[in-house]
C-alpha cells in the first residue's frame, strides 16, 4: 500500500519558537504534497501545496512567512511553523496523491499535534 | 472552485440500526468523491471513493456510497452500526486537475447501545 507517515505525531513548544514537521511518503514518490491545518471538532482547511523543486503555494489566508514549506526531496516535505504562538495550536495533518496505482488518491499522514505554551 | 455540504453536524443511531450520512458538492465538473473516517486524535482513514463507472460503490468496514449526479450527492450508508463505527465522517471533493480535496464540515456520529 501507500504510507505516508509523520514526524513528531505531538509537540509542546514554548510561544516564540520554531517547530519542524516533517511528512514523508514511505513507499513511492510525491511531487506534490498537501499540508492540512484542523482545529478541534473542525474540517480539514488546506494550507498549502508543497511542490518538490520549486516554491510551496499557499491558500488564501495563510501567511507565507509564519509556515514556510520545504518540499526536499520526492519523498519528504516539512512544514515549519515560525515563531509560533497559541492560537497556532492545532492538528496539522499532510497527505500526497500516489499518481502510479492508486489513480491519484490521496494519502493521508496520522497528524501533529501541536500545543503552544 | 468545489466545495462540500455535509448538513447534519451530529447524528445518534443505535447499535444495528442503518445510517445514512448526507454530503452534497458543488463542482463544475465531473468531481472525484471521498468519504473519510476519523477517530479521536487520529489521522483519515479513506472509506471509499468515486472516480467514474457504477455510481454505488462499496467501501471498507461495510460502508457504500451512492454518486446522484442530479442531486449532486454522495451519501454513505451503512446498514448496521457497530460501536465502533462512532467516529467523525467527512465527505470530501477532489478536483481532477490539481489533486485538491475540499472537506465538508463533518458528521459527529454517536452510538447508543
Amino acid at each position: 500500500g501507500a504510507v505516508v507517515s509523520q514526524h513528531p505525531s505531538w509537540v509542546i513548544c514554548k510561544s516564540g519558537t520554531s517547530v519542524k514537521i516533517e511528512c514523508r511518503s514511505l513507499d513511492f514518490q510525491a511531487t506534490t504534497m498537501f499540508w492540512y491545518r484542523q482545529f478541534p471538532k473542525q474540517s480539514l482547511m488546506l494550507m498549502a501545496t508543497s511542490n518538490e523543486g520549486s516554491k510551496a503555494t499557499y491558500e488564501q489566508g495563510v501567511e507565507k512567512d509564519k509556515f514556510l514549506i520545504n518540499h526536499a526531496s520526492l519523498t519528504l516535505s516539512t512544514l515549519t511553523v515560525t515563531s509560533a504562538h497559541p492560537e497556532d495550536s492545532s492538528f496539522y495533518i499532510c497527505s500526497a496523491p500516489n499518481r502510479g496505482q492508486y489513480n491519484n488518491e490521496q494519502f493521508f499522514g496520522p497528524g501533529t499535534r501541536l500545543t503552544v505554551l | 472552485a468545489q466545495s462540500v455540504t455535509q448538513p447534519d453536524i451530529h447524528i445518534t443511531v443505535s447499535e444495528g440500526a442503518s445510517l445514512e450520512l448526507r454530503c452534497n458538492y458543488s463542482y463544475g465538473a465531473t468531481p472525484y468523491l471521498f468519504w473519510y473516517v476519523q477517530s479521536p486524535g487520529q489521522g483519515l482513514q479513506l472509506l471509499l471513493k468515486y472516480f467514474s463507472g457504477d455510481t454505488l460503490v462499496q467501501g471498507i468496514k461495510g460502508f457504500e456510497a451512492e454518486f446522484k449526479r442530479s442531486q449532486s450527492s454522495f451519501n454513505l450508508r451503512k446498514p448496521s452500526v457497530h460501536w465502533s463505527d462512532a467516529a467523525e465522517y467527512f465527505c470530501a471533493v477532489g478536483a481532477t486537475s490539481d489533486y485538491k480535496l475540499s472537506f465538508g464540515a463533518g458528521t459527529t456520529v454517536t452510538v447508543r447501545a
